[in-house]
């Protein structure tokens, strides 16, 4: 099983729908959880980051925490075309390992006009 | 004002050469990090350095070896470039080394492997 795993894309969501992504990962030590987007071609931005188990909103980014199910997901609201890219969603690896991150293999969203 | 800075940005060369790469950081940040980005966009991590000190070292060949001259810059030096060797390397930093500082990444380096 993979540490950190991201559903399956690419995703295409039409423009102002709800875009949804989901990760799961399998270190129950991880305490902290970050959504990263990428731009073809850019580096790795931060847009969330979540430590509690529940809802925390930025704008239109909801990211959700469920450490029993081991579970993060991340919700973009009312999507525009400049939401198009990869989304990299990344866990620490927990024990020793300091300031390690793991990254799932990313989830490519489309928005559509 | 750019806070995590690479060079180069593209690399070019033949299989066989030496070749390094610097990144610095301007951010106050403890910790430095080096990614490489393969053809698939799977981020894996190389090497974390702590104030100068080597923190994580994953299974990567003894070709690659990092250098922090002080903790505002970490470079890695590669040996003998290979094929394989051919990717997109991210520098990144965080103010600490713990497991719950977002990290902050540079522009990346494109190395290409003829």
């Amino acid at each position: 099983q993979k540490e950190v795993e991201q559903n399956s894309g690419p995703l295409s969501v039409p423009e102002g729908a709800i875009a949804s992504l989901n990760c799961t990962y399998s270190d129950r030590g991880s305490q902290s959880f970050f959504w990263y987007r990428q731009y073809s071609g850019k580096s790795p931005e931060l847009i969330m980051f979540i430590y509690s188990n529940g809802d925390k909103e930025d704008g239109r980014f909801t990211a959700q925490l469920n450490k029993a199910s081991q579970y993060v997901s991340l919700l973009i609201r009312d999507s525009q075309p400049s939401d198009s890219a990869t989304y990299l969603c990344a866990a620490p690896a927990g024990g020793t390992s300091y300031g390690k991150l793991t990254f799932g293999q990313g989830t490519i969203l489309t928005v559509h006009p | 004002d750019t806070a995590v800075s690479q060079t180069p940005k593209y690399l070019v060369t033949q299989m066989g050469n030496d070749k390094s790469i610097k990144c610095e950081q301007n951010l106050g940040h403890d910790t430095m990090y080096w990614y490489k980005q393969d053809s698939k966009k799977f981020l894996k991590i190389m090497f974390s350095y702590n104030n100068k000190e080597l923190i994580i070292n994953e299974t990567v060949p003894n070709r690659f070896s990092p250098k922090s001259p002080d903790k505002a810059h970490l470079n890695l030096h590669i040996n003998s470039l290979e094929l394989g060797d051919s990717a997109v390397y991210f520098c990144a930093s965080s103010p600490l080394g713990t497991s719950n500082q977002p990290q902050h990444f540079g522009d990346g380096t494109r190395l290409s492997i003829l």
